[in-house]
């Protein structure tokens, strides 16, 4: 099984900040990456598909980058409607794996 | 209104079974590859298994976790999906999600997910 590490596990940041969330393959996964966002109590909402590609409807200020085994989300300026979970999951082989999540909040 | 509803979690003994729904409304099921993905209380996701496509004849991938135990189907003419569980355990406790794929230049990725319905195993 391909293995997903997130890191941080969790991070402090203002509105209005940079935020960078970094997430790393087991193995090379192509560009097979997806990455969600989950709010307390709410289902995932997709985000990004392809490493780079954006959803249908995700604001611009989310971006994704990588390939192979690194992969990095980042949001652009954080708003109070960016504090929430995230997570990366790979497609490239079964059994798909997510992973652990980064807990944004606020500082 | 796209969306995806599931329905039929509740309390269950380990060991028993039960069978969820998702009902899928705005678009047609068969064209897309549906899965089944569950969060067990304050803990990450976790991918439980996959129906592809019509044009893929429905073939069925699932987690080492579940195999034998879970079925996941699929009912065209109510454009439903399907995930009967069997044999359960206390640790299957969880919010389970249904997840669309849609296909784009050689990749199948979630773009649309349920509310979940929440599965709770204990005697």
């Amino acid at each position: 099984d391909i293995q997903m590490t997130q890191s941080p596990s969790s991070l402090s940041a203002s509105v209005g900040d940079r935020v960078t969330i970094t997430c790393r393959a087991s193995q090379a996964i192509n560009n097979y990456l997806a990455w969600f966002q989950q709010k307390p109590g709410k289902a995932p909402k997709s985000l990004i598909y392809a490493a780079s590609s954006l959803q249908s409807g995700v604001p611009s200020k989310f971006s994704g980058s990588g390939s192979g085994t690194d992969f990095t989300l980042t949001i652009s300026s954080l708003q109070p409607e960016d504090f929430a979970t995230y997570y990366c999951q790979q497609y490239k082989s079964y059994p798909l794996t997510f992973g652990g999540g980064t807990k944004v909040e606020i500082k | 209104e796209v969306q995806l509803v599931e329905s039929g979690g509740g309390l269950v003994q380990p060991g028993g079974s039960l069978r969820l729904s998702c009902a899928a409304s705005g678009f047609t099921c068969s064209d897309h590859y549906m899965d089944w993905v569950r969060q067990a209380p304050g803990k990450g996701l976790e991918w439980v298994g996959r129906t592809r496509n019509k044009a893929n004849s429905y073939t069925t991938e699932y987690a080492a976790s579940v195999k034998g135990r879970f079925i996941i189907s699929r009912d065209d003419s109510k454009n439903s999906l399907y995930l009967e569980m069997n044999r359960l355990k206390t640790e299957e406790t969880a919010v389970y999600y249904c997840a669309r794929a849609s296909y784009s230049n050689g990749h199948w990725y979630f773009d649309l997910w349920g509310r979940g319905t929440l599965v709770i195993v204990s005697s």
